[in-house]
């Protein structure tokens, strides 16, 4: 079975901090995502990464960078954080190409930025 | 700039009812079509569709793609409290980088 792993389920962060949320998947999957998913907007993607260093903007990408030094590892790094990003953060990864194929997501990280 | 909309936004059936779920996308280079089930937790895949007027069906569960319309469906009959849950329409696009956008999804609610 793949195996999406995000280091926490549930973050309390003060305004103006530095937030690491890892990633970790274990099937050698070419694809990961970073999506966060707040209600009446649903998921929105922020990054995704196709390679090894390689990352492509989603649709709100403000406020955030990645790292992707390892195929098995995303991290998504807020370098402030601000109370609007609180929110339901969602990783996933999926295999290389073609007609696009099926993502397997992580359980998930509650943030809170107070 | 890619669009993905779900109807209705939400749903309220009483059980034994079906119900059909639509999903309707402008994108730029259609790959395929992805069906989720969000209950309080991460997503699960439900279906996958390429291809247009082929059905693809897994129990109570069934789902078709069409592409003239640029729509989907997601039918589920005779429901149970079970099938409460967000279902979440995504549809992958692109050329070399690919993405995928997700619509806001349906909020179902099965009443015993």
């Amino acid at each position: 079975d793949v195996k999406v792993t995000q280091s926490s389920r549930y973050l309390v962060k003060r305004t103006g901090e530095k937030v690491f949320l890892e990633c970790v998947q274990d099937m050698d999957h070419e694809n990961m995502f970073w999506y966060r998913q707040d209600p009446g907007l649903g998921l929105r993607l922020i990054y995704f990464s196709y390679d090894v260093k390689m990352k492509e903007k989603g649709d709100i990408p403000e406020g955030y960078s990645v790292s992707r030094e390892k195929k098995e590892r995303f991290s998504l790094i807020l370098e402030s954080a601000s109370t609007n990003q609180t929110s339901m953060y969602l990783c996933a990864s999926t295999t290389g190409g073609g007609a696009g194929n099926e993502q397997y997501f992580g359980p998930g990280t509650r943030l809170t930025v107070t | 700039e890619d669009k993905v909309v779900q109807s209705p936004l939400s749903l309220v059936v009483h059980e034994g009812d079906t119900v059909t779920l639509n999903c309707s996308y402008e994108v730029t280079n259609f790959r395929s079509l992805l069906w989720y089930k969000q209950e309080k937790k991460a997503p699960t895949f439900l279906f996958m569709l390429t291809s247009s007027g082929i059905e693809k069906k897994s129990g109570r569960l069934s789902s078709i793609l069409d592409k003239k319309e640029l729509s989907s469906i997601l039918n589920i009959t005779a429901t149970q409290t079970g099938d409460s849950a967000i279902y979440l329409c995504a549809v992958f696009s692109g050329g070399s980088n690919y993405k995928l956008t997700f619509g806001k999804g349906t909020l179902l609610t099965v009443n015993p």
